[in-house]
């Protein structure tokens, strides 16, 4: 058991720019789950994955943002023509069913 | 507004004493975690309650869930430096849903 991993830790990117962000969740947890968090806020719920399903995804989730997880395993979540307002760390936690979800430790996305 | 409300939104406590963060919820909570972040890191999970009036225990630190499962509190005995962080209640909010719903966090600092 290794952990949630999130790449890269960090990103900084110009307006309008395209970003992707990589999540390998712990082996074997059926459940894959994407947060937003900005400063002195907590987690906000963004989409979350059974399996390769993707089963729920809150209205914060814009047009611009998309996730996958294409064989059940990792998962990318991809912000198209950034803005401002998309500054935030993105956190991914997964779990297995009816348990406590196990976060990475996120990716900083800033937004110039 | 927040679906989950916790007070104090910040703590100074002085090395050695006793605090107790809350969580207070509008709905029947179906579920509830308490996880811990340090800055710019993920959430690391603490306790889980499920059952009205369910109290849990993991070193010095206290969960409890009330008989009418809308409230949590955290107790936290003889603070230490290593308990500084970000105190963070999730909920479950609906009987089928297995999202969590977070607070806004309780910033917590221990002075020597």
């Amino acid at each position: 058991d290794t952990g949630v991993s999130q790449n890269p830790r960090h990103k900084i990117t110009k307006r309008g720019q395209n970003v992707t962000f990589r999540c390998d969740p712990i082996s074997e947890h059926n459940r894959l789950y994407w947060y937003r968090q900005t400063l002195g806020q907590g987690p906000e719920f963004l989409t979350y994955f059974q399996n390769e399903a993707q089963l729920e995804k809150s209205r914060l989730l814009s047009d611009r943002f998309s996730a996958e997880r294409p064989k059940g395993s990792f998962s990318t979540l991809e912000i198209q023509r950034t803005e401002q307002g998309d500054s935030a760390m993105y956190l991914c936690a997964s779990s297995p069913l009816d348990s406590p979800l196990h976060f990475g430790n996120g990716t900083r996305l800033t937004v110039t | 507004s927040q679906e989950l409300e916790q007070s104090p939104q910040s703590l100074i406590v002085q090395e050695g004493k006793n605090l107790t963060i809350n969580c207070t919820s509008s709905k029947t909570l179906y579920g509830l975690y308490w996880y811990k972040q340090k800055y710019g890191e993920g959430l690391i999970f603490l306790m889980m309650l499920q059952k009205g009036g369910e109290e849990k225990s993991h070193e010095k630190i206290t969960a409890k869930l009330d008989e009418k499962k809308q409230q949590s509190s955290l107790h936290i005995t003889a603070s230490q430096p290593s308990h500084a962080g970000i105190y963070l209640c999730g909920a479950v909010l609906t009987g089928t849903a297995s999202k969590l719903t977070f607070g806004t966090g309780t910033r917590l600092q221990v002075t020597l």
